[in-house]
């Protein structure tokens, strides 16, 4: 079963514009991560926070991290339509490298 | 550098044949995963290796499912008897354990279609 839970499940906005969605999880936490998959494609690691991190950026993403709502978003500055997939978060516990996927966003750019 | 590579891509099977997906991580990666993947879902843990040893198998759905690394590289993945509801897409990731963080890197995976 799926620990994570993401909302918006779909998210449509305009080239230019800025994305934001959300990530909830249950369990304590080594550290969480954030993945994109094109249709039909593999997932790419996009960045990863670690549990005593609060913030983290990486060109145009942003994540947050709230270990006491057990909670992350991820923004997406000044999307493009390339940006267009799905997002997964993904949590590691301590202890285990498996990573435990959210339910993830789907993410539609349009020019 | 290569990829994650996995074969084949695509597998159709008839309810009640076995199948094996193959997934080659990238060289020098000690640790391997699988997960199972349904339409419009994100990844579900299968199982887990640290070189050839399979440290953790509690994701695999039931007895039919089996998971091999003989010598810590390649890895198959195989489902006996497979049924409709085995029909996801099968990712393979790999990773550094002496990587100071857990990335993992993913392959393109495998679409099984039970018919």
């Amino acid at each position: 079963s799926q620990q994570g839970e993401e909302d918006p499940q779909a998210l449509s906005i305009q080239e230019g514009e800025n994305a934001t969605m959300n990530c909830s999880y249950k369990t304590s936490i080594n550290n969480l991560q954030w993945y994109r998959q094109n249709s039909g494609r593999g997932l790419v690691h996009l960045i990863l926070i670690r549990s005593n991190e609060r913030e983290k950026h990486s060109g145009r993403l942003r994540v947050t991290l709230d270990t006491s709502k057990k909670s992350s978003s991820l923004l997406i500055t000044a999307s493009r339509a390339a940006d267009t997939a799905s997002y997964f978060c993904a949590t590691a516990g301590d202890n285990t490298d498996k990573l435990i996927f959210g339910t993830g966003t789907r993410l539609q750019v349009f020019p | 550098g290569a990829g994650v590579s996995q074969s084949p891509r695509y597998k159709v099977a008839k309810r009640g044949q076995d199948v094996a997906l193959r997934c080659d991580p990238i060289s020098g990666h000690v640790s391997l995963f699988w997960y199972q993947q349904a339409l419009g879902q994100g990844p579900e843990f299968l199982t887990y290796f640290q070189n050839e040893a399979q440290l953790d198998k509690s994701g695999l759905p039931s007895d039919r499912f089996f998971a091999e690394r003989p010598e810590g590289s390649v890895s198959t993945l195989k489902i006996q008897r497979t049924q409709q509801e085995d029909s996801a897409v099968y990712l393979c990731a790999s990773s550094s354990r002496l990587a100071v963080y857990y990335e993992q890197y993913f392959g393109p995976g495998t679409r099984l279609t039970v018919t």
